[in-house]
This record gives structure tokens, sequence and C-alpha cells, in this order.
């Protein structure tokens, strides 16, 4: 089915290692966006891409980088985990920037640091 | 600034009860609003939307109405069913801010039979 494929859907790190997580969407949107999602906070912005090879940050780009070097993927890394990135990650894609247009989301990545 | 703001839940219905999430929002120029659920172990879903004032979302059984005048959009249904639980976030959208969706914290319905 066509949409956004977060992998991988559960990992766990130990503090201080480093992983990516890949989002990857068939639709040919053109704006990508990276979450978190932790109880009674909502969704909070990472960073997010507004085309092929931009980026930039969100509310809460710390600890965090991305990497768009192709229009369907959009790549989080966290170089150094610590049990503060304990959360769930989101990855959304949206045709363009216009109101009318919500977010395809994809499934989410639970990530545990410990 | 833009900012969302939901009743805090969670909230507790039987079967068959009268459902209403109240959102208001805050937002400068003509934003879109939005309803998203989320179900147990998934990512969100789209429910319904509405791009201008007076202008009403609805998606099964689900209906908002955009009232810029008390800058709200809540969320009601008539009758819920237990497959109805979820999180529910209210959300806005302006092009001018690179088309970010602002999320509201979410509100846990739970039905029960």
């Amino acid at each position: 089915n066509a949409g956004v494929t977060q992998t991988p859907k559960f990992r766990v790190l130990k503090t201080g290692q480093s992983m990516t997580l890949l989002c990857a969407q068939d639709m040919n949107h053109e704006y990508m966006y990276w979450y978190r999602q932790d109880p009674g906070m909502g969704l909070r912005l990472i960073h997010y891409s507004v085309g092929e090879g931009t980026t930039a940050k969100g509310e809460v780009p710390d600890g965090y980088n991305v990497s768009r070097l192709k229009k369907q993927n959009f790549l989080l890394g966290l170089e150094s985990a610590a049990p503060s990135q304990t959360s769930v990650y989101f990855c959304a894609s949206s045709y363009s920037k216009d109101n009318n247009y919500g977010y395809t989301f994809g499934s989410g990545t639970r990530l545990t640091v410990v | 600034g833009n900012s969302v703001t939901q009743m805090e839940g969670p909230v507790t219905l039987s079967e068959e009860a009268f459902l209403t999430i109240n959102c208001t929002y805050t937002a400068t120029g003509y934003p879109s609003l939005f309803w998203y659920v989320q179900y147990p172990g998934e990512g969100l879903q789209l429910l319904l939307k509405a791009t201008k004032a007076d202008d009403k979302g609805s998606n099964k059984g689900f209906e908002a109405t955009y009232r810029k005048e008390t800058t709200s959009f809540h969320l009601e249904k008539g009758s819920v069913q237990v497959s109805d639980s979820a999180v529910y976030f209210c959300a806005l959208r302006r092009g001018s801010t690179l088309g970010r969706l602002y999320f509201g914290r979410g509100t846990q319905l739970t039905v029960w039979p």
C-alpha cells in the first residue's frame, strides 16, 4: 500500500549508542517531518524538510540530526543516545505546505534507551 | 504564536453515549483545522478537516465545525462505539509556517460496552 513506511518498528539502545531511523514515502511528497510523542506532551516537532537536500530544526532538535538526500527518504539520526530520548517517533509527509493538505503518518518507531 | 488547546482526558463513556471533545486554537491569519485519531499501537490518521470559517468537517459519524468567532473546532459524535476508543488530536496548519501542523496534547477516549 502507498504511504509512509518507518523502520525499525522497535529498538532498544544502550546510552551512548547511535542509530538511524528511516522514513520512506512513495507519494512524491515534498514535505517531510519527524515528531516525537511522549505521554502528556502530545507530538513535538524535531526536524523537517521542505524538499530534497533541505532540512530545518523544529521545536526539540537537540541530540538529533537529519538528512534528506533523496526526495522519498528522510533519515533521523541519534549520535549518542540518552534515556531522555526514549519515545515513540513518527514520520509524516505532505504534498505541499498548502493549508488544505494534512499529513500522512507512518506507524511509528518505539525507541527505548537504557 | 500558533497553538492548540484540547480538553484533558481521559474521557470514559458508555456505548451509544454522546461525545464532545473541546478544542480551541490561537493563530494569526486563516488556518486550516484538523482532527486526527490514533488507535492503539498505530500512527495518526486524518479523521476530518475544515479549511475556512463555518465549514463543517465530517467522517465516520464524527463532526466538527470551524468557528472563527470562538476560535473553536469541537469534535462531536452522536453515538459512540467501543471501536471509537482511541486518542484524538486537534491540530491547525498555516501555509506561511512552512506547512507545519501544530497539535494539541491529545484526548484519550475509552468507550465501554
